[in-house]
């Protein structure tokens, strides 16, 4: 059970926008740098999005994320079939003294 | 090309010990963190801890401390996570990954395949 909350589960069809939620507390996303991650089945997480709105090298611009008080949020626009894949928000935790990850939303392109 | 390149999937007893590796390539490792992230089939992944293998400073999640070691040897530009006694909840994936800059609570870029650690009697 994580202290971040995601969706479960997101879908959006080709060419939408979709935005995927991330809630939490002072004692991690209010006080820290969210980071977001994305994982295709068998593959290693890879970094979409640092320090709350950065987006990480080689990354499209499709991707954009903000953070606001103890929630955050990543945006996909122009979504495409490749974009199914799990999300994942990652912020470090001042009260349980590590990086938490949010339980994960998966992404379904219909 | 940057990269980490982890070892091999193992499969162990409980009670025995285990050391696997992640060796990077590309960049300099002793100027990046290193963390390790664990992650069990339909989860979301779990951060066991960070260490900077220039002076090898860790720090643990809490959850982890003394269930794991966390160590770098520089000589052989090699990143270790050991454990002295499995179990069978630590089955897992685990992932090393590179720290995007020099502070420790940062993002991680550059990920390893992964290990997978199978612990069963």
């Amino acid at each position: 059970q994580s202290v971040l909350t995601q969706p479960p589960s997101a879908s959006g069809t080709p060419g939408e926008s979709v935005t995927i939620s991330c809630s939490g507390s002072y004692s991690n996303i209010g006080s820290n740098f969210v980071h977001w991650y994305r994982q295709f089945p068998g593959t290693a997480p890879e970094l979409l999005i640092h320090k709350n709105n950065q987006r990480s090298s080689g990354v499209s611009d499709r991707f954009s994320a903000s953070k606001s008080g103890t929630s955050a949020s990543l945006t996909i626009s122009g979504l495409r079939s490749e974009d199914e894949a799990d999300y994942y928000c990652a912020p470090w935790d001042d009260s349980l003294r590590h990086v938490v990850f949010g339980g994960g939303t998966k992404l379904t392109v219909l | 090309e940057v990269q980490l390149v982890q070892s091999g999937a193992e499969v162990k007893k409980p009670g025995e010990s285990l050391k696997i590796s992640c060796q990077p390539y590309g960049y300099d490792f002793s100027n990046y963190w290193i963390g390790w992230v664990r992650q069990t089939p339909g989860k979301g992944p779990e951060w066991l801890g960070v260490i900077y293998p220039g002076d090898s400073d860790t720090r643990y999640n809490p959850s982890f401390q003394g269930q794991v070691t966390i160590s770098a040897d520089k000589s052989i530009r090699t990143a270790l996570l050991q454990w002295r006694r499995l179990k069978a909840s630590d089955t897992a994936i685990y992932y090393c990954a590179r720290g995007i800059s020099g502070h420790p609570l940062d993002a991680y870029d550059i990920w390893g395949q992964g290990t997978m650690v199978t612990v069963s009697s």
